[in-house]
C-alpha cells in the first residue's frame, strides 16, 4: 500500500495564479481531509470529505475549493493565489480510530 | 472539541523515559485523547489514543487521569530519532469524529 500521496512536492507560484493539488489514498477509506500548516504552527483543517459525493468546510476555508472525485481523490484547488496561501499542505485518510497524513505539499506564493 | 493544553518543549536524555503532559479539563464523556507527533516537517504520524483506560501499544504508553482532565504519554526509552513536535488531541464523537483540532504541540529534544 502506498498509503496517501500527494502531488507535487513542490510548488511556486505567483500571486494570482490557480493551481490544484492532488491527494489519492489506497487504504479504501470513507473520509479524507485537508489541512495547511503555517511555520511553527500546527495543523489546521481546511476542508473535509466525511465520504464520497460530500464536502465540509473546516476551521480556514476561504480562498480555497475542493473536489472529491471517487472515493481515492480528494483535490484541493487555490483559484487565485494570495502569499497567505503560502504553507506546508496535508492530505489526510481517516479509518477508524486513525487519521493517515501524506507527505505533504510546500506551496510558496511571491 | 475540548482545547488541550501542552509544555512548549521539554528535553529528554537519550534511554530514559519521556513523560509528555497535557491538560484537557473540558473533556467531555465521549471523546477520545489522541496523540501524534511529527517528525521535522514529514506528516503527522498517530502514536497512541484512549478514551478512560491506560493504554500501550509498540509505541508509547497513555496514562489518563481518573477524573480525564488530564493524560501523559509516556515513551519508555526515548531515542534520538524521538526528537520531534507531540501533539495531544481531543476528538469529538458523532460527525466531527475525523477532524483533528492540532495546537502547537510539545518540542520533544531527546540528547545523547
Amino acid at each position: 500500500n502506498a498509503g496517501v500521496t500527494q502531488t507535487p512536492k513542490f510548488q511556486v507560484l505567483k500571486t494570482g495564479q490557480s493551481m490544484t493539488l492532488q491527494c489519492a489514498q489506497d487504504m479504501n477509506h470513507n473520509s479524507m481531509y485537508w489541512y495547511r500548516q503555517d511555520p511553527g504552527m500546527g495543523l489546521r483543517l481546511i476542508y473535509y470529505s466525511a465520504s464520497e459525493g460530500t464536502t465540509d468546510k473546516g476551521e480556514v476555508p476561504n480562498g480555497y475549493n475542493v473536489s472529491r472525485l471517487n472515493k481515492r481523490e480528494f483535490s484541493l484547488r487555490l483559484e487565485s493565489a494570495a502569499p497567505s496561501q503560502t504553507s506546508v499542505y496535508f492530505c489526510a485518510s481517516w479509518d477508524t480510530y486513525e487519521q493517515y497524513f501524506g507527505p505533504g505539499t510546500r506551496l510558496t506564493v511571491t | 472539541d475540548a482545547k488541550t493544553t501542552q509544555p512548549t518543549s521539554m528535553d529528554c536524555a537519550e534511554g530514559r523515559a519521556a513523560n509528555l503532559p497535557c491538560n484537557h479539563s473540558t473533556i467531555s464523556g465521549n471523546e477520545y485523547v489522541y496523540w501524534y507527533r511529527q517528525i521535522h516537517s514529514q506528516g503527522p504520524q498517530y502514536i497512541i489514543h484512549g478514551l478512560k483506560n491506560n493504554e500501550t501499544n509498540e509505541m508509547a504508553s497513555l496514562i489518563i487521569t481518573e477524573d480525564r482532565k488530564s493524560s501523559t504519554l509516556i515513551l519508555p526509552h526515548a531515542t534520538l530519532r524521538d526528537t520531534a513536535v507531540y501533539y495531544c488531541i481531543v476528538r469529538g464523537g458523532g460527525t466531527s469524529y475525523g477532524k483533528l483540532t492540532f495546537g502547537q504541540g510539545t518540542i520533544l529534544t531527546v540528547h545523547p
